[in-house]
């Protein structure tokens, strides 16, 4: 089946300081990745929909100079959270679309929990 | 209103009864229906995608009724594995120029005893 991992699983940082996540597509190559945010006992909200080779389309109210997003190559697309701060503490979780499957079938990563002190 | 709403839950339920999940969209262009299953402080898992005609997986059925944009999933004789939160996610194709843009529910917490 499709797979997708992140990286770091989890971090913690200093408020100030900026945080890279990395998400991959093991064994398939993903067009189409997106970005959620997931606060707790809250519903995964989309941040951001990363398409190879251009920029990002982030959705309402996620600043793109402070959450940026890189998809260089079919199988690695980055989010770093810029100058980090308390409330941008949250599970940060990455999905990709396979080529194969329904079209709109979409494979997550295992999700990275950003805790920013 | 809320684009996709849920049972808030949890349920608790004794292991080998029937559980049901309602779920309701407000966007009647939502193009594809799914329900996933999230464990705790995990990333969400496809459990099944929704189809109009209704659709099984072993102990799961999901219907769906887009006149009423009302999606169901029922779980029979659930097991203690099946303890998770539900989450009922619709797919808006076009919708505010995201393309492939999946909305989630907030979820129904499922607790199984035995």
């Amino acid at each position: 089946g499709a797979v997708v991992s992140q990286h770091p699983s989890w971090v913690i940082c200093k408020s100030g300081t900026s945080v890279k996540i990395e998400c991959r597509s093991l064994d398939f190559q993903a067009t189409t990745m997106f970005w959620y945010r997931q606060f707790p006992k809250q519903s995964l909200m989309l941040m951001a929909t990363s398409n190879e080779g251009s920029k990002a389309t982030y959705e309402q109210g996620v600043e793109k100079d402070k959450f940026l997003i890189n998809h260089a190559s079919l199988t690695l697309s980055t989010l770093t959270v810029t100058s980090a701060h308390p409330e941008d503490s949250s599970f940060y979780i990455c999905s990709a679309r396979a080529p194969s499957g329904t079209t709109y079938e979409q494979y997550f990563g295992p999700g990275t929990r950003l805790t920013v002190t | 209103r809320k684009e996709v709403e849920q049972d808030p839950g949890p349920f608790n339920v004794p292991e080998g009864a029937t559980v049901a999940f309602n779920c309701t969209y407000s966007n009647s262009a939502s193009q594809s229906f799914f329900w996933y299953r999230q464990d705790c402080r995990k990333e969400p898992k496809l459990l099944m995608s929704v189809y109009s005609s209704g659709n099984e997986d072993g102990r799961f059925t999901a219907q769906l009724n887009r006149a009423s944009q009302y999606i169901s999933l029922l779980i029979r004789d659930s097991k203690l594995s099946d303890s998770a939160t539900y989450l009922c996610v619709v797919n808006l194709w076009n919708y505010g120029g995201s393309q492939g843009n999946l909305i989630f529910g907030k979820g129904t917490k499922l607790s199984v005893k035995p």
